[in-house]
């Protein structure tokens, strides 16, 4: 069975631009979750979707956002990107959604950089 | 609301060293607990969980017993190799919210 995929695997943006990034789960999983890893940070919960629906947010600006395809792939927009979004953009997979019990499967990310 | 808070790393050990990473929450009721680990240029994996006081998660000989009266789930190993470098990060969930990671801890491992 196949991993969650991320792509691309590196990015390189300027302040102002924006940028989408992909998530394909693990196959029949329905839940996708998004994480921002920065070193100063650690592990700060974007959204949950599941069924194309969000079920969760987290603290972010709405310049974040994202959707969720009826294949379960997930996408990540940043609009207007500032200095201060670089980082590792996590997606997580699962079968059912984050709640008790629930084991959650990483992509390897995306590393995005804004100069 | 729920959280979590592990020590500071980096730590630095040499092999066959023993090892604990601290981690101690904040929820009410009866969060499930987990361990994952980074390793370079990965996402995370998920290392070993427990769902009910005085469980015991174990993998790849690393162990974490949740402890309700101190809310922690310490992380050890009693010999650590030098694949074991990592970063390791404590989490919890509860309730079908999101789940909440620590702020990592950097394990470097000498040989």
């Amino acid at each position: 069975k196949a991993g969650v995929t991320q792509t691309p695997r590196y990015l390189i943006k300027t302040r102002g631009q924006q940028v989408t990034l992909s998530c394909s789960p693990i196959s029949g999983h329905r839940s996708v979750s998004w994480y921002q890893q920065t070193p100063g940070q650690g592990l700060q919960f974007l959204f949950e979707y599941f069924s194309e629906t969000q079920r969760n947010k987290g603290n972010f600006p709405g310049r974040f956002s994202g959707r969720q395809f009826s294949n379960s792939r997930s996408e990540m927009n940043v609009s207007t990107l500032e200095l201060g979004d670089s980082a590792l953009y996590l997606c997580a997979s699962s079968l059912n959604g984050q709640g008790m019990d629930e084991k959650l499967f990483f992509g390897s990310g995306t590393q995005l950089s804004v100069l | 609301g729920n959280s979590v808070t592990q020590m500071e790393g980096p730590v630095t050990l040499s092999e066959e060293a023993f090892l604990t990473i601290n981690c101690t929450y904040t929820a009410t009721g009866y969060p499930s607990l987990f361990w994952y680990v980074q390793y370079p240029g990965e996402g995370l994996q998920l290392l070993l969980k427990a769902t009910k006081a005085d469980d015991k998660g174990s993998n790849k000989g690393f162990e974490a017993t949740y402890r309700k009266e101190t809310t922690s789930f310490h992380l050890e190993k009693g010999s650590v190799q030098v694949s074991d470098s990592a970063v390791y990060f404590c989490a919890l969930i509860k309730n079908n919210n999101d789940m909440r990671f620590g702020a990592g801890t950097r394990l470097t491992v000498k040989p």
